[in-house]
Formats: C-alpha cells, sequence, structure tokens
C-alpha cells in the first residue's frame, strides 16, 4: 500500500460528458502529480501541484484541468470527453518540491471508459 | 531528459539473481538514474535510484558504470511477486518538472 489513494476506481461515461478525478496523496507529501497510461502511449505525465501550486505542465490537454487543496487533495477535471480519453489515470505524490531527488509514490490508478 | 534504451522483455527463474540492463549514453552529469516497476493492474512502484555511487536498499541494487552510461538493476534473489514492467527513467529537473517513463523491460519469473 503506497498511502496514496484515488477514488473512484472505475468510471464510465459518456462523450461530451465531464467528470472528476480524486486524490490523497500520503501524509506529509506535499507533491502530487498526475499521469495518463493509455495503451497505444505508455505513461505519459499531465501535471505536477506542489503545496497548492502547478509546477509544471506535461502533455495536457486543454479540456483538462486539474487543482490542489489547502489539505493537500488534489482533483483532476476532464471535460468534453471523447472516446480516446479513455484510459488509467494515475496520480502520485512525493514529500519534496522536485522529482529528480524525490520518489514518488503512486495510487493505483482510476480507470476511466468513455463510451 | 536524456533517452535510456532498455531490452523490450527478460525471462528469468524463481530465486536466481536477476540484472536488467539500462543504457543511457547521453546522459548528462546532473541526471539521477531512476527505476520503477508496475506490476500488473497497479500504479508504478518506486525500486531505487541513484547519481554516480553503486545503491542498495530492502528491494533491489543499482549498480552505475564508472562512465555513467550504463546501469544496471540488480533483483538479488527473484521472486513470481518480481514479474512486472521495469522502467528505467533519467532526470534532472529541467524543463517539465515530471518523470517520463518509456516502454521499460516486461521481465517474466518462471517458477
Amino acid at each position: 500500500d503506497s498511502g496514496v489513494t484515488q477514488t473512484p476506481k472505475h468510471l464510465i461515461t459518456a462523450t461530451g460528458q465531464r467528470v472528476t478525478l480524486r486524490c490523497s496523496p500520503r501524509s506529509g507529501d506535499l507533491s502530487v502529480y498526475w499521469y495518463q497510461q493509455s495503451l497505444d502511449q505508455g505513461l505519459q505525465f499531465l501535471i505536477h501541484y506542489y503545496n497548492g501550486e502547478e509546477r509544471a505542465k506535461g502533455n495536457i490537454l486543454e479540456r483538462f484541468s486539474a487543482q490542489q487543496f489547502p489539505d493537500l487533495h488534489s482533483e483532476l477535471n476532464l471535460s468534453s470527453l471523447e472516446l480516446g480519453d479513455s484510459a488509467l489515470y494515475f496520480c502520485a505524490s512525493s514529500v519534496g518540491r522536485y522529482s529528480y531527488n524525490s520518489p514518488l509514490h503512486f495510487g493505483n490508478g482510476t480507470r476511466l471508459t468513455v463510451t | 531528459d536524456a533517452k535510456t534504451t532498455q531490452p523490450n522483455s527478460m525471462e528469468s527463474n524463481e530465486e536466481e539473481p536477476v540484472h536488467l540492463p539500462c543504457n543511457h549514453s547521453t546522459i548528462s552529469g546532473t541526471d539521477y538514474i531512476h527505476w520503477y516497476r508496475q506490476l500488473p493492474s497497479q500504479g508504478p512502484e518506486y525500486v531505487i535510484h541513484g547519481l554516480t555511487s553503486n545503491v542498495n536498499n530492502r528491494m533491489a541494487s543499482l549498480a552505475i558504470a564508472e562512465d555513467r552510461k550504463s546501469s544496471t538493476l540488480i533483483l538479488h534473489r527473484a521472486t513470481l511477486r518480481d514479474a512486472a514492467v521495469y522502467y528505467c527513467i533519467l532526470y534532472s529537473g529541467g524543463g517539465a518538472d515530471g518523470l517520463t517513463f518509456g516502454k521499460g523491460t516486461h521481465l517474466i519469473i518462471q517458477p
């Protein structure tokens, strides 16, 4: 158990809809990262928050947004969903500001299916 | 971030040591070498990381070549639970602050 909690575990929705994925980091961790894993793209970094502030963006679509709240939990909002957004979405947390010297601890993901 | 090259798959026997290679010939002086693994139906799991010297922890050892152009993850005594995709990643903090995962090595453990 990594200590990172993601809800829900599974989500099925229709094209055009909006969903919110939630992540609770390990106790004491200030950084939260979001990743998308699909069969054809592998693990793709989306966005990083540190102590409530956005630190870096990766391959995140404009239809996607995220935020980290004062209690350090984070939410990833996906809107105008398309079939291609079907994937596993992982949240990871770490204690430090930077990932190069601070191990990431991943949750078990939310499996999103867009029909 | 500099690129890494790993074999697509490797096979080993249970209770034997496993050496997973990673080539990173364009590594820079500030790149840390990270290893993560992903078991089926789970999120990636941190294994080990290092900069220049060899590193050991309870899960594995990381052997880094003197010129740092290659490294080897060593599992001292493989179990069936070690069957996973192993990712070798370089990162130094420049650019987008998120680890870039490649395709990794699919490790198969035979009983």
